[in-house]
């Protein structure tokens, strides 16, 4: 399976401080893509980040991909109240099929 | 974001009921998806839709029975139930099938069996 596995499960930090999570998957993979879920909501598509990429910003995100590790991080600098939410990661195989395969997620607490 | 719009937004039914669950989609994507999200696993991703043809069936049981009538509207029909069919019930949608398309989700729908 190439399931994307996130890392911590759960994260708690202060408003203002900075938040990073771990995505680990186990097959070779096209592309990978991070997204958030607001508790009661669908998921929100944060950022793409293709197998030739390194790093990837969009706002106060970064995404580094490395693919001999297998493993992506996603990093929310100045975290703000609003973060709260459950992140994803999905990855893409790099043979056939064009599906995304989930993780479990990690549910980030930011408190004020 | 309303480019995704499924509804009801919360369903309680009987394992004998017929119900059905309807995502509506108005962002001119080609490609539809159901997936169930149940608390602690990963999201499982049930159908696709491309061009309103059915593409994945992702080893669904039969009681789950979807239908494209056009690339804007996907139906989830429920039939014969099982408490472990309780989950989030989420749509979502794609401007291709392939690869590197962002999916854009609905709220979901979330379903409880009796």
């Amino acid at each position: 399976s190439q399931q994307g596995e996130e890392d911590p499960q759960a994260l708690s930090i202060q408003e203002g401080e900075n938040a990073t999570m771990n995505c680990s998957y186990k097959t070779s993979i096209n592309n990978l893509q991070w997204y958030r879920q607001n508790s009661g909501r669908g998921l929100v598509h944060l950022i793409l980040i293709r197998s030739n990429e390194r790093e990837k910003h969009s706002g106060r995100l970064r995404v580094t991909l490395d693919t001999s590790k297998k493993s992506s991080s996603l990093l929310i600098t100045a975290s703000r109240a609003a973060d709260t939410a459950s992140y994803f990661c999905a990855t893409a195989s790099s043979v056939g099929t064009y599906k995304y395969i989930f993780g479990t997620g990690t549910r980030l607490k930011v408190l004020a | 974001e309303t480019g995704v719009t499924q509804t009801p937004r919360h369903l309680v039914m009987g394992m004998t009921n017929k119900k059905s669950l309807k995502c509506e989609q108005h962002l001119g994507h080609n490609a539809m998806y159901w997936y169930k999200q149940s608390a602690k696993k990963p999201l499982e991703l049930m159908f696709v839709y491309s061009l309103e043809e059915r593409v994945e069936n992702n080893s669904v049981p039969s009681r789950f029975s979807p239908e494209c009538p056009n690339s804007s509207h996907l139906f989830l029909h429920l039939h014969t139930l099982q408490p472990e069919d309780s989950a989030l019930y989420l749509c979502a949608s794609s401007q291709e099938r392939g690869q590197g398309q962002p999916q854009h989700f609905g709220d979901g729908t979330r379903l409880s069996i009796l």
